[in-house]
């Protein structure tokens, strides 16, 4: 079965400095990895996604993340970190053999920006 | 447009009544989850719907629990009878196509509260 793991449940870093979100995976086929994040109160926005090609993909606000098939990772991360960008994270994959589509999410990372 | 849009927004109940939770998918959307989200179990996935039909229930906790599509614009959860254990928020996502590659776009989530 899939699933996605986020082992950290809080990253504290601050402003101007970079961060790094962690995310591991497993799935049985190809892995279709997302990022989403969701601000208090919110629904869960759409950040950056990696189906296959380059394993450095850009996102929105500044995100990246970089896909690393040996390790089985897709860690989200940021240059320079904003005071802005403290919210909720959360790895997302689907399985590329799932013909259903499911799309799992990690447990989520909460990230606080200190100015 | 105007994304997924979910109603209510709040709702309070007293245990044992019927909740219903309703979700219209942005249009041209074929694909269609319910999540729930608590702060001990995350986020789960309950269900998730490809061109109406329900494709895996598996995270529906249990029979009380029910959701239909009956058609591309319109979807209900529901719960009969409610519990306080079901206090939580719960997302509708959408996505375009049956494509594990294509991302899912987020409601805003209607907060449950069984008292």
């Amino acid at each position: 079965a899939q699933s996605v793991a986020q082992p950290e449940d809080q990253v504290n870093v601050a402003e101007g400095n970079p961060l790094t979100v962690k995310c591991t995976y497993s799935v049985s086929g190809n892995p279709y990895l997302f990022w989403y994040v969701q601000y208090p109160n919110r629904g869960l926005q759409f950040l950056l996604k990696y189906i296959t090609g380059d394993n450095l993909v850009k996102g929105s606000y500044g995100f990246e993340a970089e896909f690393n098939k040996s390790q089985t990772s897709f860690h989200l991360k940021k240059p320079s970190a904003l005071v802005s960008d403290s919210a909720l994270y959360f790895c997302a994959v689907r399985d590329g053999h799932n013909q259903g589509g499911k799309l799992i999410f990690g447990q989520g990372t909460e990230l606080s920006v200190k100015p | 447009d105007a994304g997924v849009i979910q109603s209510p927004r709040h709702e309070v109940t007293e245990m044992g009544q019927e909740v219903t939770l309703r979700c219209k998918p942005i249009s041209g959307h074929n694909s269609l989850f319910w999540y729930r989200q608590t702060m001990m179990r995350g986020l789960e996935l309950l269900i998730y719907f490809n061109n109406n039909v329900p494709i895996d229930d598996s995270g529906m906790p249990e029979d009380r629990f029910s959701a239909k599509m009956p058609n591309a614009s319109f979807s209900t959860l529901k719960i009969q009878p409610s519990e306080p254990r079901d206090s939580a928020v719960y997302f509708c996502a959408s996505s375009l196509g049956q494509g594990r590659n294509t991302e899912a776009f987020f409601g805003q989530g209607t907060r449950l509260t069984v008292v």
